[in-house]
Parts: C-alpha cells; sequence; structure tokens
C-alpha cells in the first residue's frame, strides 16, 4: 500500500539554525499538508498545499516558516531560525480527491529537538 | 469555526471489555469526522471516517462509529478491547475535502490485564 515518507525521523538542531523537514507525498495526491505536535499536546495544522501554492495556513505559521514543492515527489517545510518551542512532532499528510471519498495519510513524522 | 472536545484525557479499561471513547464536535453544516489512532512514538492512522450516509461507521481493528447530529457527537466503540489497543485516540473534524483536520486533544487509552 503506498505510504507518505518523511525524512529525517529525528533532528536535533541548535536555536538559531535553519532546518528543512522533507516528505514523500503519496504520488497521485494533489493536497499536501504540514502539522505538529507538541509533546503530550494535541496535533494542529500549519499549512496546506494545492497546486504550488499554500491554500491555507495557521497563526503558527508565521514567516519563519516556508513550504516548497522543489520537484514532482518532495514536498518540504522549512524553518529559517529555530526557536526552542520549535520542538515537536512534524507530520507531513497529503490525500487525493476521489468522489465522495478523501482521506489524509499522514506520514510517521520528523521529531524535531531545538536545543 | 470548527473544534473537538474529548472530554476524557485517560481511560482504563480491562482486556476483553467494552470500550467507548467520547467525542464532540462544533461545526455548522455536515461535517468529515475522523478518528485516529497514534501508538507510542508512532504517527497517524485513521482508524474510521465519516463523510455522509450510514450513521453507523465501522474502521479497522473492530472499531466502529457513531454519528449523532443531534448531539453533535462522533463516539468510538469496541465491544472487545486487546492489550495492542493501548495507544492514544484523536477524534478530528474537517470542514471540507481539501481542509486542514482539527484535531481533538486526545484520549489516552490504558488496558489492565
Amino acid at each position: 500500500e503506498p505510504e507518505v515518507t518523511q525524512t529525517p525521523s529525528h533532528q536535533v538542531t541548535q536555536m538559531g539554525q535553519e532546518v528543512i523537514l522533507r516528505c514523500v507525498p503519496i504520488s497521485n495526491h494533489l493536497y499536501f499538508y504540514w502539522y505538529r505536535q507538541i509533546l503530550g499536546q494535541k496535533v494542529e495544522f500549519l499549512v496546506s498545499f494545492y497546486n504550488n501554492e499554500i491554500s491555507e495556513k495557521s497563526e503558527i505559521f508565521d514567516d519563519q516558516f516556508s513550504v516548497e514543492r522543489p520537484d514532482g515527489s518532495n514536498f518540504t517545510l522549512k524553518i529559517r531560525s529555530t526557536k526552542l518551542e520549535d520542538s515537536a512532532m512534524y507530520f507531513c499528510a497529503s490525500s487525493e480527491l476521489r468522489g465522495d471519498s478523501y482521506e489524509q495519510y499522514f506520514g510517521p513524522g520528523t521529531r524535531l529537538t531545538v536545543t | 469555526a470548527q473544534s473537538v472536545t474529548q472530554p476524557d484525557i485517560h481511560i482504563t479499561v480491562s482486556e476483553g471489555a467494552s470500550l467507548e471513547l467520547r467525542c464532540n464536535y462544533s461545526y455548522g453544516a455536515t461535517p468529515y469526522l475522523f478518528w485516529y489512532v497514534q501508538s507510542p512514538g508512532q504517527g497517524l492512522q485513521l482508524l474510521l471516517k465519516y463523510f455522509s450516509g450510514d450513521t453507523l461507521v465501522q474502521g479497522i481493528k473492530g472499531f466502529e462509529a457513531e454519528f449523532k447530529r443531534s448531539q453533535s457527537s462522533f463516539n468510538l466503540r469496541k465491544p472487545s478491547v486487546h492489550w495492542s489497543d493501548a495507544a492514544e485516540y484523536f477524534c478530528a473534524v474537517g470542514a471540507n475535502r481539501d481542509d486542514k483536520i482539527i484535531f481533538g486533544k486526545g484520549t489516552r487509552l490504558h488496558i489492565l490485564p
């Protein structure tokens, strides 16, 4: 069964550094998402992406964040200057409209630790 | 704005007992409703979803959920839990097919042997 993959599984970085989290969505999917989950808290929406542009973003997704689909397969989340509070699990998801049914398929996540 | 409430932070049941996890949502129209499960250190796995039609939805691993519009609820049930069901369960709601999903805070399920 096709699945969303994410790399790396764990990233440790120092405060102020840039990080890029990578995702490979399911190949025929058209919508892409990033969510995050701070330890012990609920999963929160960050951004959705369709047709090579952001379709919606949350208030969490400020100017420090950006997303890109640099080629036909990857979908990346960049944090320009990481802060301690960016430490979280970041989930990528993708979906495809199929008639009356749709589902967001989630990747296994990247655990980001900012020190 | 959509929101999801899971009133129980922790639930403990004995193996073999029945289970019901509660979920209430807030949304003006008919929502898209989901239950996800997250095992420790793992990602999110979809258990089941409701878009329309039959209000009793069957999912994977023997789970089912019932959509009750009058109560704005989408409770998850399983007739007999297994030790492997110990995990965190998230109820979630979406407004449109390509919309973001809003998650509840989750219910952590503990299983007694």
